[in-house]
């Protein structure tokens, strides 16, 4: 079955750099999304990409944070300059057309710890 | 305020017995979907009802859906301890992201 891939799946990073988070979603998909999860919190959007552009943002998703496709098969969110409270795991999915019929596909996930 | 919100928060069970998570939302929905989570694992899809379904079932998943109360139900019959996770209802309206509960620990004992 397709799966959506996430590198790396543990990353530590000092507070002030910037990190990188890949994902590699299914290759048919169309609609691609970044999801963070607190420690024990609820599962939250950060941004929706879709034709090469974001389609929507959450107000998390401030000009810390950007995506990027820059290839055929990579979507990557860049965090700039990193804070203690960025710690949490980054979850990639991707979707097609309006999920009518199949729901959403998530990676592993990447936990980013800030130190 | 938060689109969807579970209920109970936690729920522990013996093998065999039934489990039923309930989700509440606020605004008008065009699917509403299951999806389950193991201890600090990825999200994995279970099941997706569309706002015009009532009831839905995949294997041991029954799902139903009350658009006039906004609300949803998930019961998993003759549970497994492999069923242990928490399950997040998630709702999909007219804007591309879903919106997450508040999620359900499910505990089951062997």
């Amino acid at each position: 079955e397709p799966e959506v891939t996430q590198t790396p799946s543990h990353q530590v990073t000092q507070m002030g750099q910037e990190v990188i988070l890949r994902c590699v979603p299914i290759s048919n998909h169309l609609y691609f999304y970044w999801y963070r999860q607190i420690l024990g919190q609820k599962v939250e959007f950060l941004v929706s990409f879709y034709n090469n552009e974001i389609s929507e943002k959450s107000e998390i998703f401030d000009d810390q944070f950007s995506v990027e496709r820059p290839d055929g098969s990579n979507f990557t969110l860049k965090i700039r300059s990193t804070k203690l409270e960025d710690s949490a795991m980054y979850f990639c999915a991707s979707t097609r057309p309006r999920s009518l019929t199949y729901g959403y596909t998530f990676g592993s996930g990447t936990r980013l710890t800030v130190v | 305020s938060q689109q969807g919100e579970e209920d109970p928060q936690a729920l522990s069970i013996q093998e065999g017995e039934n489990a039923t998570m309930n989700c509440s939302y606020k605004t008008s929905i065009n699917n509403l979907q299951w999806y389950r989570q193991n201890s600090g694992r990825g999200l994995v899809h279970l099941i997706l009802i569309r706002s015009n379904e009532r009831e839905k079932h995949s294997g041991r998943l029954r799902v139903t859906l009350d658009t006039s109360k906004k609300s949803s139900s998930l019961l998993i019959t003759a549970s497994r301890a492999a069923d242990t996770a928490s399950y997040f209802c998630a709702t999909e309206s007219n804007t591309d992201k879903l919106i997450f509960g508040t999620g359900t620990r499910l505990q089951v004992f062997p």
